[in-house]
């Protein structure tokens, strides 16, 4: 049973161009969520959070929405940049907990 | 420069034998995680521990044995009851407290044959 879903296992974009990338969760019990980026053989490193009492984050190029309804998150690139290109990660952590649960993936490529 | 180290970058082993995989971290995290990534999958949990000389499984424990005698060193073994062993492991570390995010090592591939 899979908690927290990417459906989408690849995107291409634009140099430039928006990157939008999609993660679905089933649990209402999450309260903090993560985006991470992973490139080949190497750990994640974190990109951005949000928690559940917020609709909106942003750090520069990356902004990640929640919309708790819906239960659904986005992570935005804008612009996106080819060294962008990698695997992007969403976990979800429920409340009270030290576990995080994390999505399949999608892997991003940013066309020049 | 704190973070978290994971030895050897490669390991080979023959089918049968237990292999021990290190991590160590000096960010002074009181939590540490073990995960393993194959193709086309996410990361699973294995197992984590949130203080000295306790720890608790993940999802995907069987197989697979661990340790947490110092704060700074949480090593994973795979035992050779683990029916697939052959894949990317994966340490991390957070601080205590809720809604922090968690720090990765550079992983370990592990090759069974």
């Amino acid at each position: 049973d899979q908690q927290v879903k990417q459906n989408s296992p690849s995107l291409s974009v634009q140099e430039g161009r928006i990157s939008i990338l999609n993660c679905d969760y089933t649990n209402s019990m999450f309260d903090y969520f993560l985006w991470y980026k992973k490139y080949p053989a190497e750990g994640p490193t974190f990109l951005i959070s949000i928690s559940s009492i917020k609709d909106k984050n942003e750090d520069g190029r990356f902004t990640v929405f929640l919309n708790k309804s819906a239960k659904h998150l986005s992570l935005h690139i804008v612009p996106s940049q080819p060294g962008d290109s990698a695997v992007y990660f969403c976990a979800a952590n429920p409340s009270g907990t030290y576990k995080y649960i994390f999505g399949t993936g999608t892997r991003l490529k940013v066309l020049a | 420069d704190g973070g978290i180290t994971q030895s050897p970058k490669y390991l080979f082993r023959k089918e049968g034998q237990n292999v021990t995989l290190s991590c160590e971290q000096n960010l002074n995290h009181d939590a540490m995680y073990w995960y393993r990534q194959d193709p086309g999958q996410g990361l699973r949990l294995i197992y984590y521990s949130q203080i000295v000389n306790d720890f608790q499984k993940g999802d995907i424990a069987e197989g697979y044995s661990v340790s947490r005698e110092k704060k700074e060193s949480f090593p994973l073994t795979v035992t050779s009851a683990q029916k697939n062993p052959t894949a990317f492991y994966l340490c991390a570390s957070r601080r205590q407290g809720t809604s922090y995010e968690q720090y990765f090592g550079p992983g370990t591939r592990l090759t069974v044959t």
